[in-house]
């Protein structure tokens, strides 16, 4: 049992070049986010999908898409990077089964926009 | 729009201290508080909060809430240099597809010192 994955682990990019996060979870969770943590900022929601099908703007979803390609995969893309997305996002996951939900994290995945 | 404060924003303390981190919130529809911790990755789940004057434990780890007030605060005794984290407060709405979805404080840096 993984838990949540997240891929790749580190990531440089230059401004104007794109780039898909990859997330998968294997504990059949119906609810899937993603956050960017900034220093000083704690993590903010970019995009949250509650069930498979349905995706949500969270607070910060200005350049960045997503999909929710099933059940166990949310993927988080960036179309032209700018150095502001220079970050480490998260992945994360919670079943509605659950009562609270407590989310789930991934190991983050570093990213530099140059 | 749903707001998250934590204080201090960092902490410095020597091992054998006793340290008391706040968090204070304003959501709608409040349906649950959760603190985790957060060392080099990803942050990992400490407790649950739903109900007012219910105090949770884990060891040197407690925390409290006050729905009225609309905060809580987590205490750590006899801290030790394994303590050294960010200290994560989220608050969880209710209904719709807002479930499950988390507004998270900027965190407390916490550093112990031997």
């Amino acid at each position: 049992n993984a838990g949540v994955t997240q891929t790749p682990k580190f990531q440089v990019l230059k401004t104007g070049q794109s780039m898909t996060l990859q997330c998968a979870q294997d504990m059949n969770h119906n609810s899937m986010y993603w956050y960017r943590q900034d220093p000083g900022m704690g993590l903010r929601l970019i995009y949250y999908s509650a069930s498979e099908g349905t995706t949500d703007k969270g607070e910060v979803p200005n350049g960045y898409n997503v999909s929710r390609l099933n059940k166990r995969e949310f993927s988080l893309r960036l179309e032209s990077a700018a150095p502001s997305q220079t970050s480490v996002y998260f992945c994360a996951s919670s079943d509605w089964g659950d009562y609270p939900p407590a989310q789930y994290f991934g190991p983050g995945t570093r990213l530099t926009v140059l | 729009e749903d707001k998250v404060v934590q204080s201090p924003l960092s902490l410095v303390v020597h091992e054998g201290d006793t340290v008391t981190l706040n968090c204070s919130y304003e959501v709608t529809n409040f349906r649950s508080l959760l603190w985790y911790k957060q060392e080099k990755k990803a942050p990992t789940f400490l407790f649950m909060l739903t109900s007012s004057g219910i105090e949770k434990k884990s060891g040197r780890l407690s925390s409290i809430l006050d729905k009225k007030e609309l905060f809580s605060i987590l205490n750590i005794t006899a801290t030790q240099t394994g303590d050294s984290a960010i200290y994560l407060c989220a608050v969880g709405g209710a209904g719709g597809t807002s479930y499950g979805k988390l507004t998270f404080g900027q965190g407390t840096i916490l550093t112990v010192h031997p």
